[in-house]
């Protein structure tokens, strides 16, 4: 059975560092997602990464897979009070379908001043 | 039009009531989802359905029950349900479950006294 396990699952930041999340699984897989939400909202798609050395940047968020390593990365470039948000990653085992989809349990972003 | 709508965006039900939400697309979809989302969780599969047939039920219990009348449209009809059914519930589509991503929809805060 396929897990999903994000590190740390609780993140305060002050604006203007840099800090990594982690997302490690446990099984075979070639598409691992990111999703950002925000309270009482639904998920926004941020990152498709679809084979090994992928890596994908958008703002100040990049991510990229190792899947080798069975490892994620979505590391965040001088944080902004905006970035803040629960941020999900989510993987579909290897030759599974879109109904696998497997969640993390998310990482609870909080930016300070 | 490239968006996954749900309505309504908030229910209140009794536990006697019965109620429906209601999720649309108009990608031409031919995979539709639906997740349950408690308060500070990931979100939970409930139910998958492939080209109109329902190809998943994840041990989903009875008081909520699927529809998907056609290819745009999806519901989830509610019945007798227990006030820990309070969640926020997705409706998500993608072009095929082997796609690559699921578009998510607002969602619907479901609130049960």
């Amino acid at each position: 059975e396929l897990k999903v396990e994000q590190n740390p699952l609780f993140l305060s930041m002050q604006e203007g560092k840099n800090y990594t999340i982690y997302c490690n699984y446990s099984t075979t897989s070639d598409r691992l997602y990111w999703y950002r939400q925000d309270p009482g909202k639904s998920l926004e798609s941020l990152f498709v990464l679809l084979s090994n050395g992928a890596v994908k940047q958008e703002g100040r968020l990049m991510a990229s897979l190792d899947t080798k390593a069975r490892l994620s990365t979505l590391h965040i470039t001088a944080a902004v009070h905006d970035l803040s948000a629960t941020y999900f990653c989510a993987v579909v085992p290897y030759g599974g379908s879109q109904g696998n989809l497997i969640f993390g349990k998310g990482t609870k972003l909080s930016v300070k001043p | 039009d490239t968006e996954v709508t749900q309505t309504p965006k908030h229910l209140v039900m009794g536990m006697t009531n019965k109620k429906s939400l209601k999720c649309e697309q108009h990608m031409g979809h031919r995979a539709m989802y639906w997740y349950k989302q408690k308060a500070k969780k990931p979100p939970e599969l409930m139910f998958v359905y492939s080209y109109e047939k329902l190809s998943i039920n994840e041990s989903v219990p009875s008081r909520f029950s699927p529809e998907c009348p056609n290819s745009s449209l999806l519901n989830l009809h509610l019945h007798a349900l227990q006030p820990e059914d309070s969640a926020l519930y997705l409706c998500a589509s993608s072009l095929t479950d082997r796609a690559y991503e699921q578009y998510f929809g607002p969602g619907t805060r479901l609130t049960v006294t």
